[in-house]
């Protein structure tokens, strides 16, 4: 099973800040297939990326997502209220499908 | 507007089942792979099952192998999750999620429901 590990497990910004967040693999993920999902209280998780760089419908172009191998990155370029959220990754590369534990992006 | 809203979910005594509902619509449903994907209390993520859109192929979690069921009605355009003997652990919100498959790999999830709440508690 590929576990994905992220950090840190809490950001706290101020809007307008940028913030960077890992995502790292035990293993290669297969392809690249790496997702990003949004959780916001109460609320399902919103697709943000998949294979590591695809934006989903919708999705803001102040949020990137990057890497290769082990290692990936999603970028918020400048903070909006709306992106204070936990942040959670994925891979598919390999079964069973595993999620990261999130990283919560709080308003410092 | 894809719309996925799941129903079922309740208090259930260790040792007992529940079978949790998905409703779909907004999209051909029988076209779609289908997913449960579950959250503890305060937790991460975790995919639970996986179900091919024919229903010719399908997945479980080790977690959960023997012990829960995934089906779907095309024709009602639903999902559904049979659980038996229910543990604590099994305690989550249960989301029904849309799979997105690539070539050699597994799927993502594009669209998912608000989840319905399974609580295994004496």
């Amino acid at each position: 099973e590929t576990v994905l590990t992220q950090s840190p497990g809490t950001l706290s910004l101020s809007p307008g800040e940028r913030a960077t967040l890992s995502c790292r693999a035990s293993q290669s993920v297969a392809g690249g297939y790496l997702a990003w999902y949004q959780q916001k209280p109460g609320q399902a998780p919103r697709l943000l990326f998949y294979t590591t760089s695809s934006r989903a419908t919708g999705i803001p172009d102040r949020f990137s997502g990057s890497g290769s191998g082990t290692d990936f990155t999603l970028t918020i370029s400048g903070l909006e209220p709306e992106d204070f959220a936990v942040y959670f990754c994925q891979q598919y590369g390999s079964s069973p499908w595993t999620f990261g534990q999130g990283t919560k992006v709080e308003i410092k | 507007e894809v719309q996925l809203v799941e129903s079922g979910g309740g208090l259930v005594q260790p040792g007992g089942s529940l079978r949790l509902s998905c409703a779909a619509s907004g999209f051909t449903f029988s076209t779609y792979s289908m997913n449960w994907v579950r959250q503890a209390p305060g937790e991460g993520l975790e995919w639970v099952s996986y179900i091919t859109s024919s229903s010719g192929t399908i997945y479980y979690a080790d977690s959960v192998k023997g012990r829960f069921t995934i089906s779907r009605d095309n024709a009602k355009n639903s999902l559904f999750l049979q659980m038996n003997s229910l543990r604590d652990e099994d305690t989550a919100l249960y989301y029904c999620a849309r799979g997105r498959g690539v070539a050699g790999g597994g799927f993502y999830f594009d669209y998912w429901g608000q989840g319905a709440l399974v609580t295994v508690s004496s």
